[in-house]
């Protein structure tokens, strides 16, 4: 089946540094993935939509200037938080839809970050 | 804007209890519906979706949802839960504009 592969799983940073996660499809074509951000005991906020080859779409309140997204390739799509600081500390999800299957997401196993 | 309520937001039941989750959602056009589990430890995992046809739908594990349009409602529902049932269950819908948005889960604890 379709897997999804988030790298790193774990981060923690210094407050103002930039970090990167990477997310991958790993067998098959990805021409929309997803970021989500996952609040503790909370739902899944949806941040970004990625689209391969073009700019990524934000969902209202999300800094497009403090989230960079970068969908270069049909497999990988990055999401780069920049000048964090401790509020952006949070588990970030990415997922990835399909062509033939856009109404299904498979998920990636998320990323901790930790800004101290 | 589109929205999704889960308003169990946590459930404690007893091994071979009957389970049935709610979810409600706001957006007037046609939508996809899902049910997603997050085991502990573990990543997002589709249970089951609707997209069309027969509104009863089912998935893995014995877990299936019923689709009821002038309710704006598709429960979670399985005859007798087991221990290793024990997860965060979400709801999500999926509209025209192609995102798809998440209710707040709910946290189903299983007592052996």
């Amino acid at each position: 089946g379709a897997v999804v592969s988030q790298h790193p799983s774990r981060v923690i940073c210094k407050s103002g540094t930039s970090v990167k996660i990477e997310c991958r499809s790993l067998d098959f074509q990805a021409t929309t993935m997803f970021w989500y951000r996952q609040f503790p005991k909370k739902s899944l906020m949806l941040m970004a939509t990625s689209n391969e080859g073009s700019k990524a779409t934000y969902e209202q309140g999300v800094e497009k200037d403090k989230f960079l997204i970068n969908h270069a390739s049909l497999t990988l799509s990055t999401l780069t938080v920049t000048s964090a600081h401790p509020e952006d500390s949070s588990f970030y999800i990415c997922s990835a839809a399909t062509r033939s299957g856009a109404n299904v997401l498979t998920f990636g196993a998320g990323s901790r970050l930790t800004v101290l | 804007a589109q929205s999704v309520s889960q308003h169990n937001h946590h459930v404690i039941l007893s091994e071979a209890a009957s389970l049935e989750l709610g979810c409600n959602y706001s957006y007037g056009g046609t939508v996809n519906l899902f049910w997603y589990v997050q085991y502990p430890g573990q990543h997002l995992q589709l249970l089951l979706k609707y997209f069309s046809g027969d509104p009863l739908v089912k998935g893995i594990k014995g877990f299936e949802a019923e689709f009821i349009k002038s309710k704006f409602s598709f429960n979670l529902r399985k005859p007798s839960v087991q221990w290793s049932d024990t997860a965060e269950y979400f709801c999500a819908v999926k509209s025209s504009a192609s995102k798809i948005i998440f209710g707040s889960g709910t946290r189903l604890s299983i007592r052996p």
